[in-house]
């Protein structure tokens, strides 16, 4: 069964901290999706970024960094330098593209992430 | 720039009240879908709609239901709204195919059910 598991519930650090936000799934599917959104205060959802199951390639993209690992079925997700502005609650995703299923998202739960100045 | 339009921010309604929940997109896009949050549970899909007058039920339906009757617009609907229901209603929208586009989302509608 499909399963995207964010272990972490709560995360609080100090501004400047660097902070990883874990994200494990579980599928069966050779190929699929990860997505990682953020949800600020004001409420709506943002993307982040989308990963095939067939790209490993890490990827950067300001203070962002996503580490894709097959072999440990994790897509980990890591600020650097936080600022207060980060605070938000972020969610990992799967998405299978073949499967039975494949008309919606599978979330975790959330990573609600506080950034203190 | 997608825009995804939910009518209301906040509402609050008595219960047995029908409640309508609206949401407009500007992108033409063929999916769109109904969640809601609650703390700790996540984002739970209510229904989807791949098409006008088209609809899938989602992994909790029960108490609701749906119309689009234009492919812009998805609305859902509480027809006798219970304490329970009270929760944030996420709309959002996608074209294509569903597994790997990204979906664009809603403020949300924060609903209270007294």
């Amino acid at each position: 069964a499909q399963k995207v598991t964010q272990a972490q519930t709560e995360i609080s650090v100090v501004e400047k901290e660097d902070v990883t936000l874990d994200c494990v799934y579980e599928t069966r599917d050779t190929t699929y999706y990860l997505f990682w959104y953020k949800q600020p205060p004001s409420g709506e959802l943002v993307f982040l970024i989308r990963r095939n199951s067939f790209d490993e390639q890490n990827e950067i993209s300001g203070r962002y960094s996503w580490n894709f690992q097959k072999s440990t079925s994790s897509f980990n997700f890591t600020i650097t330098a936080s600022q207060v502005v980060d605070s938000a609650v972020y969610f990992c995703a799967l998405s299978e593209a073949y499967a039975g299923n494949n008309r919606k998202l599978i979330w975790g739960l959330g990573t609600s992430l506080a950034v203190n100045p | 720039d997608v825009k995804v339009t939910q009518s209301s921010r906040y509402l609050v309604k008595r219960t047995g009240e029908k409640v309508f929940l609206e949401c407009v997109q500007d992108m033409d896009h063929e999916n769109m879908f109904w969640y809601r949050q609650d703390p700790g549970l996540g984002l739970r899909l209510i229904y989807f709609s791949y098409d006008v007058k088209m609809k899938e039920k989602g992994d909790i339906p029960e108490g609701y239901s749906v119309s689009r009757e234009k492919k812009e617009r998805f609305s859902l609907i509480l027809e006798s709204a219970s304490t329970n229901q009270t929760s944030m209603y996420l709309c959002a929208s996608t074209q294509g195919h569903v597994a790997k586009n990204i979906q664009y989302f809603g403020a949300g509608t924060r609903l209270s059910v007294l």
